[in-house]
């Protein structure tokens, strides 16, 4: 059983710029969510997806968007950087249903995203 | 609005010593709660969880208790080693909720 996978571990934009994160669920997991870590901070909550839908949605802009496909890999798109999106971006997959009670999220190594 | 609060780090200990890193929850209804722990370079891993009053979760030695009257899940660790130094998060996720709630995170520094 592979666990989650993220890619690329390291990316430097400069502000203006669109981004790319992917992300492989853990095999059997339906739910991805997506969190983004400032330095010395906790994780904050960016969206979350099941079976291909947003399935709810935390304090950040709509350029911030994502995807989630049939094989339950997704992507974060983050549109017209800001230097304030430098951060660890985390994935997490999950066997949720629906939105019942949210099962134990299991994290990728995460992408360090470094705007200029 | 829910929210999780932990001690503020970093927290310092000799090799072997007894470890507590407080965490206190805000929360509707009974929330699942979580340790995970970051090690350098690394992500985010599942220490342990409970989900409803007084549960006890474990591993790798460490333990923690969820108190509903308390509103607390403090971790607790009876002998540390130098291999226990990274960063620990507590969270909560609530079952009418869809997100986990995070604290902000206690540095631990175990010296030989």
């Amino acid at each position: 059983e592979t666990g989650v996978t993220q890619s690329p571990t390291h990316l430097i934009k400069t502000r203006g710029q669109q981004v790319t994160l992917r992300c492989s669920s853990q095999s059997g997991h339906n739910t991805v969510s997506w969190y983004q870590q400032a330095l010395g901070q906790g994780p904050q909550f960016i969206f979350q997806y099941y079976r291909e839908e947003e399935n709810g949605r935390g304090n950040f802009p709509p350029r911030f968007s994502g995807l989630q496909f049939p094989n339950y890999s997704s992507e974060l798109n983050v549109n017209a950087l800001e230097l304030d999106d430098s951060a660890l971006y985390l994935c997490a997959s999950s066997l949720a249903f629906g939105r019942g009670p949210t099962e134990t999220q299991y994290f990728g190594p995460g992408t360090r995203l470094l705007v200029l | 609005g829910d929210s999780v609060t932990q001690m503020e780090g970093p927290v310092t200990l000799s090799e072997e010593a007894f470890l507590t890193i407080n965490c206190t929850y805000t929360a509707t209804g009974y929330p699942s709660l979580f340790w995970y722990v970051q090690y350098p370079g690394e992500g985010l891993q599942l220490l342990l969880k409970a989900t409803k009053a007084d549960d006890k979760g474990s591993n790798k030695g460490f333990e923690a208790t969820y108190r509903k009257e308390t509103t607390s899940f403090h971790l607790e660790k009876g002998s540390v080693q130098v291999s226990d130094s990274a960063v620990y998060f507590c969270a909560a996720a609530s079952d009418s909720n869809y997100q986990l709630i995070w604290g902000a995170g206690t540095k631990l520094i175990i010296k030989p």
